[in-house]
């Protein structure tokens, strides 16, 4: 079974780091683009970041630009997004999806960043 | 990068069709026939529903159906069932700023 699941969030304050973890499980994760993508509360989907197949592409929405970093362990079948210099706006449901022409046909279960002032 | 249009809210009556548009530009649903749309439940991840602009993926009913003329994309729910009851959102590709979503639509069956 295709799966997807993230961890790693929690509360931190403002210009506190984390780093989200999404493990995946029926696919490799190199063998996929795969994505970031966010959802602060009562708002809506909102593209992050995403790292290309060949590991070494990436790309970030220019609100995280600078501040985060997406990358994979292909041993681990993980994929990671380094969160730096957190603000308050970045407070929000983190999911990671996979990449397939484009569309996101397989999503996680969002963990949950909040960060305060 | 800009989101893509779409109406905050669509509503319809059980058995009826209603249709949600996703408006962007001529370099993201005018450049691409890769538009996608899912569905969100209240307090679930995001589904896809639609790909390719038309596709269904497997196990999604046959009542959902995608269409695109120019920079305007559509999603159609046909014979609106009350578990339709969600927030839909449209996706494109958008060169080299990748994907871009819509605002989002909550769909109402009255």
């Amino acid at each position: 079974e295709v799966q997807l699941v993230e961890s790693g969030g929690g509360l931190v304050q403002s210009g506190g780091s984390l780093r989200l973890s999404c493990e995946v499980s029926g696919f490799t994760v190199e063998s996929h683009w795969m994505h970031w993508v966010r959802q602060a509360p009562g708002k809506g989907l909102v593209w992050v970041s995403l790292i290309k197949t060949d590991g070494t592409t990436t790309a970030y929405a220019d609100s995280v630009k600078g501040r985060f970093t997406i990358s994979r362990d292909n041993a681990k079948s993980t994929l990671y997004l380094q969160m730096n210099n957190l603000r308050v706006e970045d407070t929000a449901v983190y999911y990671c999806a996979r990449d397939f022409y484009s569309c996101l046909d397989v999503w996680g279960q969002g963990t949950t960043v909040t960060v305060s002032s | 990068q800009s989101a893509l249009t779409q109406p905050p809210s669509a509503s319809g009556s059980p058995g009826q069709s209603v249709a949600i548009s996703c408006t962007g530009t001529s370099s993201d649903v005018g450049a691409y026939n890769y538009v996608s749309w899912y569905q969100q439940h209240l307090g679930k991840a995001p589904k896809v529903i639609i790909s390719e602009v038309s596709k269904r993926p497997s196990g999604v009913p046959d009542r959902f159906s995608g269409s695109k003329s120019g920079n305007t994309a559509s999603l159609t729910v046909s014979g609106l069932q009350p578990e339709d009851e969600a927030v839909y959102y449209c996706s494109s590709h958008a060169g080299s700023t990748h994907v871009v979503f819509g605002g989002g639509t909550k769909l109402t069956v009255l």
